[in-house]
């Protein structure tokens, strides 16, 4: 079965330093990864998808196979950052089904 | 769009009592999805529907929680009786069909308190 892990449930850092979201994962088929991001009293919403191989709001995440890692990165983190994070895999063959791992909460201070 | 619509978005009952959390998903897609949000175990997967349909409920946790889609445009997660336990926050998505990477489109939420 499809697996998503977060290892850090919380992360603290200070604006201006750089931020990385950790993110692994355990499926036998081809990876569909997400970063869904949730800001405070909004609702969950996409943030970036790894066959978009984009950067929004300054964020990248790069596919590791080897390492069946889907890490989020910034260089520098902004205030307006902070929020809960969570990584998804598409389960294909399974209609459009997200699992999501337990979340990472970002915690920018100024 | 207005987007994926759950009502309400606060729920507080007592133990025993029955709930029901709605959710109108965005017109045209085919996929609706009820998760359960908490601090301990993240978002987890309840059941979801494809073409009102379900697919999957294996993440239904017990026999209380039923949900349904009567159509296309509505669908409802009833937990009967409700428990201390089952307080979370419940999220309704959407999504339209077709393989490969789609954007999951999710509503506001709806926070159960069970007292």
């Amino acid at each position: 079965a499809q697996r998503v892990t977060q290892p850090e449930k919380l992360l603290s850092v200070f604006k201006g330093a750089p931020v990385e979201l950790k993110c692994n994962y355990s499926y036998s088929g081809s990876p569909e990864l997400f970063w869904y991001v949730q800001y405070s009293r909004q609702r969950l919403q996409l943030l970036l998808r790894h066959i978009s191989r984009e950067s929004i709001k300054g964020f990248t995440a790069d596919l590791n196979k080897g390492e069946t890692s889907f890490h989020l990165k910034k260089p520098f983190a902004q205030e307006e950052d902070s929020a809960m994070y969570y990584c998804a895999l598409l389960v294909l063959n399974a209609g459009n089904m997200l699992t999501f791992g337990g979340g990472t909460r970002l915690m920018v201070k100024p | 769009d207005a987007g994926v619509i759950q009502s309400p978005r606060h729920e507080v009952t007592e133990m025993g009592q029955e709930v029901t959390l709605r959710c109108k998903p965005i017109s045209g897609h085919d996929y609706l999805f009820w998760y359960r949000q908490t601090m301990m175990r993240g978002l987890e997967l309840l059941i979801y529907f494809n073409n009102n349909v379900p697919i999957d409920d294996s993440g239904m946790p017990e026999d209380r929680f039923s949900a349904k889609m009567p159509n296309a445009s509505f669908s409802t997660l009833k937990i009967q009786p409700s428990e201390p336990r089952d307080s979370a926050v419940y999220f309704c998505a959407s999504s339209p069909a077709g393989a490969g990477s789609t954007e999951a489109f999710f509503g506001q939420g709806t926070r159960l308190t069970v007292v």
